[in-house]
C-alpha cells in the first residue's frame, strides 16, 4: 500500500504570495490532518478534515485554510505569506476509526518564505 | 483539551545500551490512545508504538517498550540495545476516543554514540 505523499517537497516563495500544498492519503484513509513544524514551536496542529468536512482547527490565522476532496486528497493554502510561515508542513492520514487512531505521516513540504 | 509534556529536550545513549524517554500527559477523557513517533533526520515521521489506555499491559514492539502508569499519567519509552539507526527526534502523542485531534509533545532528540 502506498504511503502518504505530499507535493511539492520543497518550495520557495516571497512574502505576500500565496501557496498551495497537496497531500494524498493512504488509500482508504478518510481523515487528513495538517501540522506546521518549526524548530522553536515543535508540531503545531493546523486542521483536520474527514469526509470533506473540517472537523477540527488549531490556533492559526485565517490565512491558513484547507479543503478535502471526495477522493480524500487534501490541499492546504496559505495566503499573504509571512517570513514566519517558513516551516516544514506535515500531512498525516488516518482511518480515524475507534479501533485505530494512529496517524501516518507524509515526508512533508519544506516551505521557505523570503 | 489535552497536554503532552516531554521534559527531556535531548538525550544520548551508548550503542547497545538502554535509554528511557519520558512523557507525561493530561487528559479529561477516560479512554484514549498514547503513541510514540520517531522522526529521523530524513524527516518522515514513523509510528514506533501505541498503547490503549484501558489496557494494563505495557505495549512492546521488538526493542521498544513502554512503561504506562495511568494513575500518574506517565508514558515513557524504553529503547533496548540501542542502534545507530535509533538516532532521531521522538515525539509522544495522545488521542482521545471522543476527540478528533492528536496532541504532541515537544520532542526529545536522541543521539546514539558509537
Amino acid at each position: 500500500k502506498a504511503g502518504v505523499t505530499q507535493t511539492p517537497r520543497y518550495l520557495i516563495k516571497t512574502r505576500g504570495q500565496q501557496v498551495t500544498l497537496s497531500c494524498s492519503p493512504i488509500s482508504g484513509h478518510r481523515s487528513v490532518s495538517w501540522y506546521q513544524q518549526t524548530p522553536g514551536q515543535g508540531l503545531q496542529f493546523l486542521f483536520e478534515y474527514f469526509s470533506e468536512t473540517q472537523r477540527n482547527k488549531g490556533n492559526f490565522p485565517g490565512r491558513f485554510s484547507g479543503r478535502q476532496f471526495s477522493n480524500s486528497r487534501s490541499e492546504m493554502n496559505v495566503s499573504t505569506l509571512e517570513l514566519g510561515d517558513s516551516a516544514l508542513y506535515l500531512c498525516a492520514s488516518s482511518l480515524a476509526d475507534r479501533s485505530s487512531y494512529e496517524q501516518y505521516f507524509g515526508p512533508g513540504t519544506r516551505l521557505t518564505v523570503t | 483539551a489535552q497536554t503532552v509534556t516531554q521534559s527531556q529536550p535531548e538525550m544520548s545513549v551508548q550503542e547497545a545500551e538502554t535509554v528511557t524517554l519520558s512523557c507525561t500527559y493530561d487528559t479529561s477523557e477516560s479512554d484514549y490512545y498514547l503513541f510514540w513517533y520517531k522522526q529521523p533526520p530524513s524527516r518522515q515521521m514513523i509510528l514506533v508504538i501505541r498503547q490503549e489506555a484501558y489496557k494494563q499491559q505495557n505495549a512492546t514492539e521488538n526493542r521498544f517498550s513502554v512503561n504506562f502508569q495511568k494513575a500518574a499519567k506517565s508514558f515513557s519509552l524504553k529503547i533496548s540495545d540501542s542502534q545507530l539507526g535509533d538516532a532521531a527526534m521522538y515525539f509522544c502523542a495522545s488521542h482521545g476516543y471522543t476527540g478528533n485531534q492528536f496532541y504532541f509533545g515537544t520532542g526529545t532528540s536522541l543521539t546514539v554514540i558509537p
